[in-house]
């Protein structure tokens, strides 16, 4: 059975970078697109963007201009950074996996249990 | 903003049916054989219970149902038992740029 877990520093100061890592355990990171999405305290979703195979990278263009995902596939694991943070982006970070299909659609059929971040100096 | 409108809350009681509507807006607003539908209970993570529309992931009581008509996606949920008491979004990606939106989410209070 497939899990994912996201770990990473609980706190963050203002201005500098957040950075996670997503585990998969239980089959292999390649051939799936993993996400990465956040949920800042009581409010709704934010998508924040993917990585398929290492190397095909896409973001929310609200967020595009700090982002950054990379993947190690010999570790199982894909990373989110992002820069020069605030606290509005304090949230629980989740990672998800996008569900295989043939059609365009995008859905997440497994998430991490998710970690909070809170930017606070 | 998000293009997806989901009403903030919506009742019922034990046994009833409930009907969660998800409205897009904006003139590239992507066909709806992308609509996902995720419950989220208090603390913790989403969890998929309806996908392209109208599809059940294994696991997933029948009691929930997805359909579209117009420009409102739906989620029903019939028989209502107190552990569907959760919050729910809808969720679809635009067809002109991949960005996945989710809506604002609805509070399901089961009396």
């Amino acid at each position: 059975q497939v899990e994912l877990q996201e770990s990473g520093p609980g706190l963050v100061k203002p201005s500098e970078t957040l950075s996670l890592t997503c585990t998969v355990s239980g089959g292999s990171i390649s051939g799936h697109f993993y996400n990465w999405i956040r949920q800042s305290p009581g409010k709704g979703l934010e998508w924040i963007g993917y990585i398929y195979n290492g190397g095909h990278i896409h973001f929310n263009p609200s967020l595009k201009s700090r982002v950054a995902i990379s993947s190690r596939t010999s570790d199982n694991e894909f990373s989110l950074t992002l820069t020069s943070v605030t606290a509005a982006d304090t949230a629980v970070y989740y990672c998800a996996r996008r569900g295989r299909t043939p059609t365009l659609a995008w859905y997440f059929d497994l998430w991490g249990r998710g970690t909070l971040v809170t930017v606070s100096s | 903003q998000s293009a997806l409108t989901q009403p903030a809350s919506v009742s019922g009681s034990p046994g009833q049916s409930i009907t969660i509507s998800c409205t897009g807006a904006g003139s590239d607003f992507g066909g709806y054989n992308s609509i996902s539908w995720y419950q989220q209970h208090p603390d913790k993570a989403p969890k998929l219970v309806i996908y392209e529309v109208t599809n059940r992931p294994s696991g997933v009581s029948d009691r929930f149902s997805g359909s579209t008509s117009g420009n409102t996606a739906s989620l029903t949920i019939s028989g209502l038992q107190a552990e569907d008491e959760a919050d729910y979004y809808c969720s679809a990606s635009r067809t002109s740029v991949t960005l996945v939106e989710f809506g604002g989410g609805t509070r399901l209070t089961v009396l």
